[in-house]
C-alpha cells in the first residue's frame, strides 16, 4: 500500500514568517494530494488539494507544490498568523476513496 | 445543521466490553469512512463504505465491525475492547468515490481502562 512520510513533525515560526511542510509518497499511481488542518480538539478540515496534472496551486496565503517525478509535495504558508497554529496532515490517494495520511506536523506561530 | 455528527463524544469503558459509535451525515454523500487517530495524532483509515457497501477494509482486527443501515449512517461496533483501542475515532463522508473533500465528524474519544 501507499506510505506517506511527513516532515517536520513540529514547526515553530514567528508571526509573519513562512512555513513549509513536506511530504513524500511511495505509490507512483497516487494522483490526488489533499492537505487537512486540525485545530486543537477539533476535526480535520480540508484547506487545499492538488491533482497530479497540476504542479502548483495557490489559495491566498497557502500554496501546494507537487513534484511527481520525485514523489513529493509541499505545503507553503506565507505571512503566518497565530490562527494558523494547528496540526497539518498531508494525504495521498489513487482511488479517491482510500486516503493515506502523513503523520502530521504541529505548527506553532509565535506572536 | 451539523454536517457529520458522531455519538457519543466521549466513551470510557472497561477492557472486554462491547461498545458502539454512531455516525450520521446530512450532506447527501454516498461514501462514508472510519478513521482512527492514535495518541501521536496518526490518522489511519479503517473502513470505507459506498452506497452501504464495504469498499475498503484496512487491516483492522475483526473485533471491529462497521454497519451501514443506509447511506446517511455508518456505525462502528467494537467487541472485546482492548487497551490499545483507546484513540479518537473519526467518521467522515464524501460525495462519490472520486477525489472529493472528506468532511469529518467531531470525533469520539474512546478510553479503555
Amino acid at each position: 500500500g501507499e506510505n506517506v512520510e511527513q516532515h517536520p513533525s513540529t514547526l515553530s515560526v514567528q508571526e509573519g514568517d513562512s512555513a513549509v511542510i513536506k511530504c513524500t509518497y511511495s505509490d507512483s499511481a497516487s494522483n490526488y494530494f489533499p492537505w487537512y488542518k486540525q485545530e486543537l480538539g477539533k476535526r480535520p478540515q480540508l484547506i487545499i488539494d492538488i491533482r497530479s496534472n497540476v504542479g502548483e496551486k495557490k489559495d491566498q496565503r497557502i500554496a501546494v507544490t507537487l513534484n511527481k517525478t520525485a514523489k513529493h509535495f509541499s505545503l507553503h504558508i506565507t505571512e503566518t498568523q497565530p490562527e494558523d497554529s494547528a496540526v497539518y496532515f498531508c494525504a495521498a490517494s489513487r482511488t479517491g476513496n482510500q486516503f493515506y495520511f502523513g503523520t502530521g506536523t504541529s505548527l506553532t506561530v509565535i506572536p | 445543521d451539523t454536517a457529520v455528527s458522531q455519538t457519543p463524544k466521549y466513551l470510557v469503558t472497561q477492557m472486554g466490553n462491547d461498545k458502539s459509535i454512531k455516525c450520521e451525515q446530512n450532506l447527501g454523500h454516498d461514501t462514508m469512512y472510519w478513521y482512527k487517530q492514535d495518541s501521536k495524532k496518526f490518522l489511519k483509515i479503517m473502513f470505507s463504505y459506498n452506497n452501504k457497501e464495504l469498499i475498503i477494509n484496512e487491516t483492522v482486527p475483526n473485533r471491529f465491525s462497521p454497519k451501514s443501515p443506509d447511506k446517511a449512517h455508518l456505525n462502528l461496533h467494537i467487541n472485546s475492547l482492548e487497551l490499545g483501542d483507546s484513540a479518537v475515532y473519526f467518521c467522515a463522508s464524501s460525495q462519490g468515490t472520486g477525489f472529493n473533500e472528506q468532511f469529518f465528524g467531531p470525533g469520539t474519544r474512546l478510553t479503555v481502562l
